[in-house]
């Protein structure tokens, strides 16, 4: 079965601190990969998408994900958390062979300190 | 442009009571899927459909069906509901493979 792993389950930071939120997938082919952010009370909003090519994607608000094939990985990074960044942060993956299947992580609750 | 409407947003149910959460994109989408979010299990698929009149199950799709008969809407079901599924449903949608979901606001349901 193909899986979708976050490891830190809860991060805490200070505003201006680095981000960096680990996901690892297990799919030997290709893939689609994203990452979406859900904001307390809110619906999953997608932050950013890797399809092909260029294996550093830049999405909205400052955020930036690369794709590592030989690592099965897709990591979210930002240089400077924002207290407004506090929010529920999840890595999905689309194996376009997999016809309509779409594999979410666990999620990762991020909170920022002002 | 009113992207994913779920309704209702709220319910409260009985054990063994049944009811229907509807799903509706006016995006013109192939791929609808339903979900299930519980706390520290993040998002789990119930079922999907890629197209008109098609279903399949999902990860967690025991409890639930589904229908589309229209392209546009993607219908969940309980048939008897149980307390273990009180929880929060979210419905997607989306065009291609190879782009992304568009969530609903979601759906709370508790069943007590």
């Amino acid at each position: 079965a193909q899986s979708v792993s976050q490891h830190n389950h809860h991060v805490i930071l200070s505003e201006a601190a680095s981000l960096e939120l680990g996901c690892n997938y297990s799919y030997g082919g290709t893939v689609n990969l994203f990452w979406y952010v859900q904001y307390p009370g809110q619906h999953l909003q997608l932050l950013l998408k890797y399809f092909s090519g260029d294996p550093l994607v830049k999405g909205i608000k400052g955020f930036e994900a690369e794709f590592i094939k030989s690592k099965f990985s897709f990591n979210l990074r930002k240089p400077s958390v924002q207290w407004s960044d506090t929010a529920e942060y999840f890595c999905a993956v689309s194996p376009p062979v997999h016809r309509g299947q779409f594999y979410f992580g666990t999620g990762t609750s991020l909170t920022v300190i002002p | 442009n009113a992207g994913v409407t779920q309704t209702p947003k709220f319910r409260v149910l009985k054990t063994g009571q049944s009811m229907t959460l509807l799903c509706a994109q006016d995006m013109n989408h192939e791929y609808m899927y339903w979900y299930r979010q519980d706390p520290g299990m993040g998002l789990r698929l119930i079922h999907y459909s890629v197209g008109e009149g098609t279903t399949a199950k999902g990860e967690v799709p025991d409890g639930y069906n589904v229908s589309r008969l229209k392209k546009q809407n993607f219908l969940l079901g309980l048939e008897s509901a149980a307390p273990s599924q009180t929880s929060v449903y979210f419905c997607a949608s989306r065009g291609q493979t190879n782009q992304p979901q568009h969530f609903g606001d979601g759906t709370r349901l508790s069943i007590l």
